[in-house]
């Protein structure tokens, strides 16, 4: 089955400054990559996701990239803000016959500094 | 527009007791999805239904069910609880097709003494 790596598990960065969380999978099969941010008390909420026919997907400050070839999709957020401070999970998934649900990476704990 | 609902958000269970939680999906939504959430696992898929059909599972004992009925409305059943199955369960809907991405609801805190 699917196998997703993520990291790092912790990211502290200043307010304003970028961040940046990687993740790795393991199935060649895998087309969908969807990000999740869950706050506390709360269920995950998708911010974004890319498929595997797209190198790149951008939502104001929020872009996505992907490399297939290295199996190799992270997130980017810019000039970050308070509210951004959550768990952030990555995902991926075969989104055809037989697909057995999003397989999650083990979250990154973004906390953003005043 | 109504998000996926809950219910209930808490749940205090004994071991040996079974249980049964709630998911109303997003109006429209033929999809229902089922994960279970704890600290050590992370999020784990246990299963998706479609159309009253259970489309996919993942690796979870027999004491997992689920259902679906004729409005999209899920349940999921767990049997014999154990201390282990002490999780957040999460229902995510999507219309239907893999690519339209998975709305969660906000989950059912269950926790077995």
């Amino acid at each position: 089955g699917e196998n997703v790596e993520q990291h790092p598990s912790t990211l502290s960065v200043q307010e304003g400054d970028s961040a940046v969380i990687k993740c790795t999978y393991s199935d060649s099969a895998s087309n969908y990559f969807p990000w999740y941010k869950q706050e506390l008390g709360k269920g995950p909420q998708l911010i974004i996701d890319i498929r595997s026919n797209v190198g790149e997907k951008k939502d104001q400050r929020i872009a996505v990239t992907l490399n297939k070839t290295a199996k190799h999709f992270s997130l980017h957020i810019t000039e970050t803000q308070p509210e951004d401070s959550a768990v952030y999970f990555c995902a991926a998934m075969y989104s055809g016959g037989g697909a057995d649900g999003l397989t999650f990476g083990k979250g990154t704990h973004l906390i953003i500094q005043p | 527009k109504a998000g996926v609902t809950q219910t209930p958000r808490y749940l205090i269970k004994t071991r040996g007791q079974q249980v049964t939680l709630s998911c109303s999906p997003i109006s429209g939504h033929r999809s229902v999805s089922w994960y279970q959430q704890t600290p050590g696992q992370g999020l784990q898929f246990l299963f998706e239904y479609f159309s009253e059909t259970q489309r996919n599972k993942g690796n979870f004992p027999g004491r997992f069910s689920g259902r679906q009925f004729s409005n999209s409305r899920s349940e999921m059943n767990v049997s014999t609880l154990e201390l282990g199955d002490s999780a957040l369960y999460l229902c995510a809907s999507s219309p239907g097709g893999y690519f339209y991405g998975y709305t969660f609801g906000s989950g059912t805190r269950l926790t077995v003494v």
